[in-house]
């Protein structure tokens, strides 16, 4: 069965610090990648996704960005972080369309990030 | 950002009464999706939908793909505690591969 690895599960970092948050997807292959961000109380937003290696789109311009060294591992990163970067950051991941129907995305358990 | 209208934004109710929520586009969805997040943790998939009028049940969970595949409604028969949490619609189009959510409703459930 497929399982979806997230961490770390909380961090705190000082405005100004470099973030790397990983993603890494086992049991499946050639899965699309994703990062959302989460506001407290608030809905999903998309920040990047991926359909290969190497391959990222990016949906906010922002103080982030996202790579995929291998099949199966996403990362998130930052230079320099802003207090407005503190929020909740899922990965996910779907399979591949097949035909014309897509596949649901199945998140990981999140990191908790706060910004100081 | 998000493109999807979900309502309502929060509910609070009884135990054993029954829960309606829906989620209305702008754009024609190829695919509806209802996830459940409880705190501290990410979503969790409910219910996938992929035809228009499709109507599939999860126990005591119902959801519709609308007609028109601009809305999808969520239906909770009897609630109970564990119901608490933040329900999310998600749709998505044709051949796309990014999914977009509603705000969420949030779910509060008295005993």
């Amino acid at each position: 069965s497929q399982t979806i690895h997230q961490w770390p599960a909380t961090l705190v970092q000082p405005v100004g610090s470099p973030l790397s948050l990983e993603c890494t997807v086992e049991g499946t292959s050639n899965p699309n990648l994703y990062w959302y961000r989460q506001a407290a109380g608030r809905g999903l937003q998309l920040l990047f996704y991926s359909v290969g290696i190497g391959q990222i789109s990016s949906e906010v311009p922002q103080n982030l960005s996202a790579s995929r060294p291998q099949d199966r591992q996403f990362i998130l990163s930052s230079k320099k972080l802003l207090l407005s970067d503190s929020g909740f950051y899922l990965c996910a991941w779907s399979t591949r369309p097949v035909s014309s129907y897509n596949s649901p995305l199945h998140f990981g358990n999140g990191t908790r990030l706060t910004v100081t | 950002g998000q493109q999807l209208n979900q309502s309502p934004q929060s509910m609070f109710i009884q135990e054993g009464e029954d829960v309606s929520m829906n989620c209305t586009s702008s754009s024609i969805f190829n695919t509806w999706l209802w996830y459940k997040q409880d705190p501290g943790e990410g979503p969790v998939l409910l219910i996938a939908l992929y035809k228009a009028g499709e109507l599939t049940s999860n126990g005591r969970l119902t959801a519709q793909f609308g007609i028109t595949r601009k809305d999808s409604f969520l239906n909770i028969s009897a609630s109970i505690p564990s119901d608490v949490g933040i329900y999310f619609c998600a749709g998505q189009e044709r051949n796309n591969n990014d999914m977009r959510f509603g705000a969420g409703t949030r779910l509060t459930v008295k005993p």
